[in-house]
């Protein structure tokens, strides 16, 4: 089993609508959780830290399930800039951080 | 704040040479740096990690011989893909993390073609 799975999309949605995904991780011993977004033949850049008790960032919100084993996210208000592939990112360890293979976006206007 | 440079960004060369990518962090120490790989259409694949001055851990799989890691300072590693072969073409992403803290900032990649 893979240490961290998304489903991969692709997500096609117009603008201005509402989108949410989720990614399931299998170490319930992981402590730390991010978003990254990675656009197409670049590197992947931070979006969001995940905590616990849910956080939001402008118009981009997680959740983090630990009972479940799942973190999830969800972009209000989507923009044209918002396509990208976005990576669940999971922390199992003192500093490793483990990949999903990521869940494409595509906002069309 | 937290810039990571990588050099070259792409890079072609003829099987059997070797080729130095080098990962700097430019506004902040990196205790620790990472480098991954990447194929079309796939997660990003840890190879090892290098902490300043000692040596890298590999991740299995990954030949410590073939790809040598060097961390000289808080602020530079480099990735040297020895014997280079055509199968070693990919996407070489590095990262650094500051002690204390989780998050990984990436250089922006180097792309290397191995003909």
């Amino acid at each position: 089993r893979k240490e961290v799975e998304q489903d991969p999309g692709p997500f096609n949605v117009p603008e201005g609508a509402t989108v949410a995904f989720n990614c399931t991780y299998s170490n319930s011993a992981s402590q730390s959780f991010f978003w990254y977004r990675q656009d197409c033949r670049k590197e992947p850049k931070l979006l969001m830290s995940v905590y616990s008790s849910g956080n939001e960032d402008g118009r981009f919100t997680a959740q983090l399930n630990r009972a479940s084993q799942y973190i999830s996210l969800l972009i209000r208000d989507s923009k044209l800039s918002d396509s990208a592939t976005y990576l669940c990112v999971v922390n199992p360890n003192d500093y490793k951080l483990s990949f999903g293979a990521g869940t494409t976006v595509t906002v069309r206007a | 704040g937290a810039v990571v440079s990588q050099h070259p960004s792409w890079v072609i060369c003829k099987s059997g040479t070797s080729v130095k990518i080098e990962c700097r962090s430019l506004d902040f120490q990196a205790t620790t740096m990472f480098w991954y790989r990447q194929f079309p259409k796939q997660s990003l694949m840890l190879m090892a990690t290098s902490n300043e001055g000692s040596k890298a851990t590999y991740e299995q799989g990954v030949e410590k011989d073939k790809f040598l890691i060097n961390h000289a300072s808080l602020t530079l590693s480099t990735l040297t893909v020895t014997s280079a072969h055509p199968e070693d073409s990919s996407f070489y992403i590095c990262s650094a993390r500051v002690r204390g803290y989780y998050e990984q900032y990436f250089g922006p990649g180097t792309r290397l073609t191995v003909t």
